[in-house]
């Protein structure tokens, strides 16, 4: 079965310094992975999205993420952290579509503190 | 362009009580998902509708159930409603059949049920 695993619940960072979110994910077939950002009170917002080609991934706000096949992983990076940043970080899974079905599966998510 | 919206944004009703939850897509999306966010971990799949069709159901009991309009907009009504309920209720949209695969959900704010 499908499923992603975040191993950190919570990071704190200063501002400045670089991020790095673990995500691993199992899945049968070549996943298609996403990142999304959630803050206080919102909805999600798509952060990048991987579906194949280049294993490393630009996505908004000065975020990227690299996939590793042979990890199992699709980890979030951002070299310089900003204080706006602060929230919490979901990554997902996506259906290759061999079950017809378009769900996502999420993480259960990092919560992301940025210190001053 | 609007994004996704849903309505109301917050709503507080009792066991026992019958909820409905509306949303309505980005303009010529025509497939909608819910998701069932618990505090403190990630959205889990409830239903996706694609061209009113039920596409694909998550691990939920019978008393959730949904539909989709002529319009693509999506009710998602929950029965009998227990305190386990108590979530945040996310609609996306996309405009692919199967968004997971080749195409992104755009997500909306989210209704907060709090079930007394």
């Amino acid at each position: 079965a499908q499923s992603v695993t975040q191993p950190d619940i919570h990071i704190t960072v200063s501002e400045g310094a670089s991020l790095e979110l673990r995500c691993n994910y199992s899945y049968g077939a070549t996943p298609y992975l996403f990142w999304y950002v959630q803050s206080p009170g919102q909805g999600l917002q798509l952060l990048l999205k991987y579906f194949s080609g280049d294993t490393l991934v630009q996505g908004i706000k000065g975020f990227e993420a690299e996939f590793k096949m042979s990890q199992s992983s699709f980890n979030l990076r951002k070299p310089s952290v900003h204080w706006s940043d602060a929230a919490e970080y979901f990554c997902a899974v996506g259906s290759d579509g061999s079950s017809n079905t378009g769900k996502l599966i999420f993480g259960q998510g990092t919560t992301l503190q940025v210190k001053p | 362009d609007a994004g996704v919206t849903q309505s109301p944004t917050h709503l507080i009703k009792t066991r026992g009580q019958h909820v409905t939850l509306r949303c309505s897509p980005i303009s010529g999306h025509k497939s909608v998902s819910w998701y069932q966010q618990v505090l403190g971990q990630g959205p889990q799949f409830i239903f996706q509708y694609y061209e009113k069709e039920e596409r694909g159901r998550g691990n939920f009991p019978d008393r959730f159930s949904a539909r989709q309009f002529p319009n693509y907009s999506s009710e998602l009504n929950v029965n009998a409603l227990l305190l386990g309920d108590s979530a945040l209720y996310l609609c996306a949209s996309s405009l692919a059949a199967i968004p997971g695969a080749t195409d992104t959900q755009y997500f909306g704010p989210g209704t907060r049920l709090t079930v007394l």
